[in-house]
């Protein structure tokens, strides 16, 4: 069945360092691929997406792109601040008949410095 | 309303009582959602309502679990005889139709069974 896979955490930066999530995911056919940050406290929010092979999903500074030939959607930010600090999570929902469902990686949680 | 709302955010319980944990979805949306999250853990897949009928319940993990949408908006998640093992958070999120739209999830319920 479909899955994703994401770095594990936690990832611990100082502020305005680069930051990279490395997300792999395994689907039949052509999944749209999603990055969830859920704050501390707070709730799932979406934070980017892409729907095909090379489109680039990019909102606050993050950026992830959708890369077919090596199943993947990294997530990259060039400068992270504290605000940052979250569990952000790598998604897909498959073009197959189970194509509704979220599947979600494990989360990545990451502490930003100041 | 604004966004998917869940009630109550926090529920503790003993084990072997009955739950409900109650969803309202973003005014509109047809399709509404379910899901768990262990601690640590990704988000997992429980059931999907397109309308008032479940159009997949696969991930349901035992019959203990039933959820219901009776008018096509709000719905209800029902635990009966509940274990330790069913502690988490219950997420529920909307989209505007099926297909692979955008989900949006609520806030989450706190389940603690004692």
């Amino acid at each position: 069945g479909d899955s994703v896979t994401q770095m594990e955490g936690p990832v611990t930066l100082s502020e305005e360092a680069f930051l990279t999530i490395n997300c792999t995911y395994t689907a039949t056919g052509y999944p749209s691929l999603f990055w969830y940050v859920q704050y501390p406290g707070e709730g799932l929010q979406l934070l980017l997406k892409a729907t095909k092979a090379d489109d680039k999903g990019s909102n606050k500074g993050f950026e992830a792109t959708y890369r077919k030939e090596t199943t993947s959607f990294h997530l990259e930010k060039g400068s992270v601040q504290v605000s940052d600090s979250a569990v952000y999570f790598c998604a897909l929902i498959g073009s197959g008949t189970g194509g509704f469902k979220t599947i979600f990686g494990a989360g990545t949680r990451l502490f930003v410095k100041a | 309303g604004a966004g998917v709302s869940q009630t109550p955010s926090n529920k503790v319980t003993e084990k072997g009582k009955y739950v409900e944990l109650r969803c309202d979805p973003i005014s509109g949306h047809t399709a509404l959602y379910w899901y768990r999250q262990s601690l640590g853990q990704g988000p997992e897949f429980l059931i999907y309502f397109q309308g008032t009928g479940a159009a997949d319940d696969s991930g349901l993990p035992n019959d203990r679990f039933f959820a219901v949408r009776p008018e096509g908006s709000v719905s209800t998640l029902k635990i009966q005889r509940t274990e330790r093992g069913d502690s988490a958070v219950y997420l529920c999120a909307s989209s505007p139709g099926q297909g692979r739209n955008i989900q949006y999830f609520g806030a989450g319920t706190r389940l603690s069974v004692l």
